[in-house]
């Protein structure tokens, strides 16, 4: 059966360390993957796009790498801060005309 | 000027009733979706409509009605309300269906007692 699976539901982190979240699919071959930050009693907001012949992709201090050989994208928060605190989604297209498939997320709380 | 404007925000009902949320965008996209985020915070597509035609329904029960008038616009409308609707309904936009960015709503709670 077809999954998004992200690695943890929690994740701590001290301030200024580097946060890395895991996003790992099964029996999807997307051409691109998405991350989205979600904060509590909002909706979700587009953080970064990857596509499957790009490795990596930064945007300020944030990095996303794209394996489509392992089937996994990871998310990286360089120098994280409490602001960052927040829950990542990473999500995919399963194929052609399809809209996005989300993951369940993975709440960080960055701690000072 | 929010670009997706959703209301209420919040709704308390009760079993059996019917309630309508609505939602207007102004990016001038084509395609307007309505997701659905249950308690254990999983985001889950219901319906898609791209120039207000449905393009996609995700096994959703038909008490689950989408409306659109026009692009700008997609209402959902649903019948007699049952405690597992209780959720957070977001209305979202995208360019296109082809996977897209989507900005999303800032949902609407809904609660069913």
């Amino acid at each position: 059966s077809q999954k998004i699976e992200q690695n943890s539901e929690a994740l701590n982190i001290q301030e200024g360390k580097t946060a890395t979240l895991t996003c790992n699919y099964t029996n999807y071959s997307p051409a691109y993957l998405q991350w989205y930050r979600q904060d509590p009693g909002r909706g979700p907001v587009f953080l970064l796009l990857i596509r499957e012949n790009e490795k990596e992709k930064r945007k300020e201090r944030l990095k996303v790498t794209f394996d489509t050989t392992l089937k996994q994208s990871l998310f990286h928060i360089t120098a994280s801060q409490p602001a960052d605190s927040a829950t990542y989604l990473c999500a995919l297209v399963p194929s052609g005309n399809t809209p996005l498939v989300f993951g369940k997320g993975t709440r960080l709380s960055v701690i000072a | 000027d929010t670009a997706v404007s959703q209301t209420p925000k919040y709704l308390v009902t009760q079993m059996g009733n019917d309630k309508s949320i609505k939602c207007e965008q102004n990016l001038g996209h084509d395609t307007m979706y309505w997701y659905k985020q249950d308690s254990k915070k999983f985001l889950k597509i219901m319906f898609s409509y791209n120039n207000k035609e449905l393009i996609i329904n995700e096994t959703v029960p038909n008490r689950f009605s989408p409306k659109s008038p026009d692009k700008a616009h997609l209402n959902l409308h649903i019948n007699s309300l049952e405690l597992g609707d209780s959720a957070v309904y977001f209305c979202a936009t995208s360019r296109g269906v082809n996977g897209n960015t989507i900005y999303f709503g800032e949902g609407s709670w809904l609660t069913v007692v």
